[in-house]
């Protein structure tokens, strides 16, 4: 089972511009979750993905936005880049409702705006 | 809406000397779960320890143990026997079992194991 993986693991982009973030979610998982981890801080809840729908969203703007696709794969896709975008971007999946069962985590995509 | 607070930034300690990490929360719900997560350089956040909230005995795994005072909102974790291996960052987290089925991150440990 490889897990939760991500892609890519690193990114240079410059303001204005547009990233997208991949995420495969462990084997048996449907339920997709992106954090963003600003360093030396705790992450921060994004959005998350269920049966290839919104569920619940943090507080981020926008620009910010998702998708989940059928085969439970999610991507994270964040437009305008701003110098405060540049964070760890850290994807999690779980089963079915996901609280209270363990969520898995990838490694992370660390994103640089310059 | 809910808080986590962890009041230690850094801790060092030891190998094989035991280390309690704090943690306080706060949400007026009852029912919820807590956890404890690890992450090392590698960045990717581990799963340490978890404990249900209606559960009242404390949750144990191997070498880590939390005490888990609900009525003060406290959710500690105790390493015993500290190996290098446990040198990372440890985040608290909190999930509702009602409505934001999100995790709640504290602001983080970061805990150095010496030789």
């Amino acid at each position: 089972d490889a897990g939760v993986t991500q892609s890519p693991t690193h990114l240079i982009k410059t303001r204005g511009q547009q990233v997208t973030l991949r995420c495969s979610p462990k084997s048996g998982h449907d339920t997709v979750s992106w954090y963003q981890q600003a360093l030396g801080q705790g992450p921060q809840f994004i959005f998350q993905y269920y049966e290839e729908e919104e569920r619940q969203r943090g507080n981020f703007p926008d620009r910010f936005s998702g998708h989940q696709f059928p085969n439970y794969s999610s991507e994270l896709n964040v437009n305008a880049l701003l110098l405060g975008d540049s964070a760890l971007y850290l994807c999690a999946s779980s089963g079915g409702t996901g609280f209270g069962t363990e969520a898995f985590f990838g490694q992370g995509t660390r994103l640089t705006v310059v | 809406a809910q808080t986590v607070t962890q009041s230690q930034p850094e801790m060092s300690v030891q190998e094989a000397e035991t280390v309690t990490l704090s943690c306080t929360y706060d949400t007026s719900e009852s029912n919820y779960y807590l956890f404890w997560y690890k992450q090392p350089p590698s960045r990717q956040m581990i799963l340490v320890i978890r404990q249900e909230a209606y559960k009242q005995q404390n949750a144990t795994e191997n070498r880590f143990s939390v005490n888990f005072q609900k009525a003060a909102k406290s959710f500690s974790l105790k390493i015993s026997d500290s190996q290098l291996g446990d040198t990372a960052m440890y985040f608290c987290a909190f999930i509702s079992i009602q409505g934001a089925q999100k995790l709640v991150f504290g602001q983080g440990t970061r805990l150095t194991i010496n030789p």
